[in-house]
């Protein structure tokens, strides 16, 4: 059964500290993983891609790692702010164009507090 | 800025009420368009796939004369919620596919529904 699971549920860090996020898949076939951020109450925006070829991709503080091998993806945000807090969904398409088949993870929970 | 256009982003109505949420694409023209719906602190769970100038592609257990999708034009996806009773409370999110270009799907805000 195609699953995305992401760890920890939910995390709370003092600002300008950094974290990282986990995110492990049984997707089969694999065409890409993203990461999203989505603010309370806001629809979610894409954060980075990855292909199976790729290992890393950064987008600012934000760095996204691909290991295809074991099927995990691991999000690092570096020097959290305030606005970080937000919940962050680790996306897995198992086909480039078949919108309609990925599949969501849970999402982590993340609070940045002062 | 925001390329899918959500509206209305909170309602609240009564039980038995039906209630349109629109989604339009602001910059491009989307064929397909997605519907999705979210509980709290869970993830987006697809609901149907609105096709544009044909029917729309239903997930298994949705309820195609519940959740009524119109996609008329190729800016605009309608979900038109039918007497709505309070466990359709739940946040609804459409995204849109940019053609012809690598953009992961965009979403829309989200739209809040609360039925009393």
């Amino acid at each position: 059964k195609n699953q995305v699971e992401q760890s920890p549920q939910s995390l709370i860090i003092l600002e300008g500290k950094n974290c990282t996020l986990q995110c492990n898949y049984t997707v089969s076939p694999f065409s890409n993983l993203r990461w999203y951020k989505q603010d309370t109450g806001r629809g979610p925006v894409s954060l980075t891609i990855m292909t199976f070829s790729e290992n890393t991709k950064s987008n600012g503080r934000y760095t996204a790692t691909l290991d295809a091998d074991t099927k995990q993806s691991s999000l690092h945000i570096t020097a959290s702010q305030l606005s970080d807090s937000a919940s962050y969904i680790c996306v897995v398409s198992p086909h480039e164009t078949s919108y309609d088949k990925v599949i969501f993870g849970p999402g982590t929970s993340l609070s940045v507090i002062p | 800025g925001a390329v899918v256009s959500q509206h209305p982003s909170w309602v609240i109505c009564k039980s038995g009420t039906s209630v349109k949420i629109e989604c339009r694409s602001l910059d491009f023209q989307a064929t397909t368009m997605f519907w999705y719906r979210q509980f709290p602190k869970q993830s987006l769970m697809l609901m149907a796939t609105s096709n544009e100038g044909s029917k729309a592609t239903y997930e298994q257990g949705v309820e195609k004369d519940k959740f009524l999708i119109n996609h008329a034009s190729l800016t605009l996806s309608t979900l038109t919620v039918t007497s709505a009773h309070p466990e359709d409370s739940s946040f609804y999110i459409c995204s849109a596919i940019k053609p012809y270009s690598n953009q992961p799907q965009h979403f829309g805000d989200g739209t809040r529904l609360s039925i009393l």
